[in-house]
């Protein structure tokens, strides 16, 4: 059962593009929302998460936008470079509790073309 | 700082073999975690310790044994491995509870069975 459907798996966009890459949850227990990156042979590194009191936060060129009613969240990367091609992964949890199992998308391979 | 190292970088292992890996964080975590990672798939979680005691295996092989030596340090044992178990582990850390919610990922060790 996947708890978080990520989109798209992958995407090609031209620098200085926007790029945006959507994920969807089922369990409204999750309350802790971070998005990982991840280049070839390297572990994923957090680029930036949110809670679900607020319905956007940005920094740098990234932003997450949040829409809890519609449990969905995506992640935009303004003037998108080609240092910023790598996979994208979008995580969840419930934090606080016992289990601290991470629920991962599967992942989204952004291209950004030069 | 927000380094998690783990050695070696890369293992080539027989099915016969016996090895380990290490995973070291001075952050002051006290929850540490075991992801077994696939090519283009998300990180999946085999083994959480929270304050050096396992707290959760994801019914993970025995060939796989997970070893919590201090609070900084994670080892990993590795036993008549499968070619399948051939995949990036990764080593990440957290502070168990409140604000430490983020997991901070290792660059992780490709390990190849043959």
């Amino acid at each position: 059962q996947q708890q978080v459907k990520q989109s798209p798996q992958s995407l090609i966009v031209q620098k200085g593009g926007i790029s945006i890459i959507n994920c969807a949850y089922e369990n409204t227990a999750f309350d802790y929302f971070p998005w990982y990156q991840q280049f070839p042979g390297k572990g994923p590194a957090l680029l930036i998460a949110i809670r679900p009191d607020v319905s956007e936060k940005k920094e740098g060129r990234f932003t997450i936008s949040f829409n809890k009613s519609a449990k969905q969240f995506s992640l935009h990367i303004m003037d998108s470079q080609p240092g910023d091609s790598a996979t994208y992964f979008c995580a969840a949890r419930v934090s606080g509790g016992s289990n601290y199992k991470l629920t991962f998308g599967k992942g989204t391979l952004l291209t950004v073309n030069p | 700082d927000t380094e998690v190292t783990q050695t070696p970088k890369h293992l080539v292992m027989g099915m016969t073999n016996k090895k380990s890996l290490k995973c070291e964080q001075h952050m002051g975590h006290r929850a540490m975690y075991w992801y077994k990672q696939k090519a283009k798939k998300p990180p999946e979680l085999m083994f959480v310790y929270s304050y050096e005691k396992l707290s959760i295996n994801e019914s993970v092989p025995s060939r796989f044994s997970p070893e919590c030596p201090n609070s900084s340090l994670l080892n990993l044992h590795l036993h008549a491995l499968q070619p399948e178990d051939s995949a990036l582990y990764l080593c990440a850390s957290s502070q168990e509870r409140g604000l430490g919610e983020t997991q901070y990922f290792g660059p992780g060790t490709r390990l190849l069975v043959l």
